[in-house]
């Protein structure tokens, strides 16, 4: 079945450094790739996300890239702050299966 | 405000014993679903629903049902719980479809003894 492999488990940066997640999927026919923060004791919030028919996108210090051939996707995040410490869960979903799968997620540490 | 809500918040409860947990939401979304989070394993969707009385099976179905009697409410059914389904549940749901943002209720820590 589908499935989406995220990577790495768990991250540790210093304060300013950046971060990078990365994630694979297995499903060719996924067209929408979102990333999800979650805070401790909180519900998964969206923080970005990018389609199938772009390659990369950015806000502010949040970056998404895609690669269709590889089907991989990735989580930019430059100049890390301690607020950014918190699990990321990434995405796909299917058209063709009307599925929205999730990696298992990443806990990141922002060391001060 | 819009939101999603679920109810209970916490539930602790005896193997057997037939539970309901509450999901409602009021942005008028077609797509809602259901996920367990456990430590390691991420979410993973239990049920979803592309509108009423439309359901189908997500990758861990098995002892839960669901119904889709109105567009804005989702309920997650454990007929007969065991202590492998105690874990975090969540409910959300989309606007158009699963190719867009999902909005997720508080949560719901449910424990079987």
């Amino acid at each position: 079945g589908e499935n989406v492999e995220q990577h790495p488990s768990t991250l540790s940066v210093q304060e300013g450094d950046s971060a990078v997640i990365k994630c694979t999927y297995s499903d060719s026919a996924s067209n929408y790739f979102p990333w999800y923060k979650q805070e401790l004791g909180k519900r998964p919030q969206l923080i970005i996300d990018i389609r199938s028919n772009v390659g990369e996108k950015k806000d502010q210090r949040i970056a998404v890239t895609l690669n269709k051939t590889a089907k991989h996707f990735s989580l930019h995040i430059t100049e890390t702050q301690p607020e950014d410490s918190a699990v990321y869960f990434c995405a796909a979903t299917s058209s063709g299966t009307y599925k929205y799968i999730f990696g298992t997620g990443t806990r990141l540490k922002v060391l001060a | 405000e819009a939101q999603v809500t679920q109810n209970p918040r916490y539930l602790i409860t005896v193997t057997g014993k037939k539970l309901t947990v509450t999901c409602s939401q009021n942005m008028n979304h077609e797509y809602m679903s259901w996920y367990r989070q456990d430590p390691g394993l991420g979410l993973r969707q239990i049920y979803y629903s592309m509108n009423v009385e439309v359901t189908d099976k997500g990758d861990v179905p098995e002892g839960y049902k669901v119904s889709r009697k109105e567009k804005r409410n989702f309920p997650l059914i454990l007929e007969s719980p065991s202590p492998n389904q105690t874990s975090l549940y969540f409910c959300a749901s989309s606007q158009g479809g699963m190719n867009t943002e999902a909005f997720f209720g508080q949560g719901t820590r449910l424990t079987v003894v």
